[in-house]
């Protein structure tokens, strides 16, 4: 089945500068690809998603970026503000379930001001 | 319109009781999945449901049962509770295959098995 590495697992930044979370899969046959946002306490909201006939997809300050030949994607935050701080997680479809996403193990991303 | 909600927020078992909890969406979505939350663990499928009256097993199905006897309604099960299975538990819903359409999240239950 799908296997999803995210890294880092925890990512610092100043308000104001980017911020860059990086994940890989294993199953080639996978085609879609999104990223959550859960804040504390709370469920894991979608952000932003790509699917893998497109490379790259922007939707204000977030961008996400899809490589299928490296099997990897990556999600980019520009101008980060501290309500930015975050769990973000990213997944990828399991054909083999159908139905399910296998997700990264999350990344926390605190911006200090 | 609530979206996803679940029942009970929280929650404190012995070892070898039993619980049900409970998740209702009011958007009509055919799919419905069970998912825990553990640290450093990410996200992990329990079980799904691709409609009413079905269910299927996901990543770690075992300890648990679930159902889905009304579209709106997916209970999950904990028949004999063990400590393991302390963990934050968050339900999802899509309208299509989730992996290929956004899916919904609760608000998630925490549980612990003392």
């Amino acid at each position: 089945g799908e296997n999803v590495e995210q890294h880092p697992s925890t990512l610092s930044v100043q308000e104001g500068d980017s911020a860059v979370i990086k994940c890989t899969y294993s199953d080639s046959a996978s085609n879609y690809f999104p990223w959550y946002k859960q804040e504390l306490g709370k469920g894991p909201q979608l952000i932003i998603d790509i699917r893998s006939n497109v490379g790259e997809k922007k939707d204000q300050r977030i961008a996400v970026t899809l490589n299928k030949t490296a099997k990897h994607f990556s999600l980019h935050i520009t101008e980060t503000q501290p309500e930015d701080s975050a769990v973000y997680f990213c997944a990828a479809s399991d054909n083999q379930a159908g139905t399910a996403l296998i997700f990264g193990k999350g990344t926390t991303l605190s911006v200090s001001s | 319109n609530a979206g996803v909600t679940q029942t009970p927020k929280f929650r404190v078992l012995k070892t070898g009781q039993s619980m049900t909890l409970l998740c209702a969406q009011d958007m009509n979505h055919e799919y419905m999945y069970w998912y825990r939350q553990d640290p450093g663990m990410g996200l992990r499928l329990i079980h799904y449901s691709v409609g009413e009256g079905t269910t299927a097993k996901g990543e770690v199905p075992d300890g648990y049962n679930v159902s889905r006897l009304k579209k709106q309604n997916f209970l999950l099960g904990l028949e004999s509770a063990a400590p393991s299975q302390t963990s934050v538990y968050f339900c999802a819903s899509s309208s299509t295959s989730g992996s290929g359409d956004t899916q919904y999240f609760g608000p998630g239950t925490r549980l612990t098995v003392l």
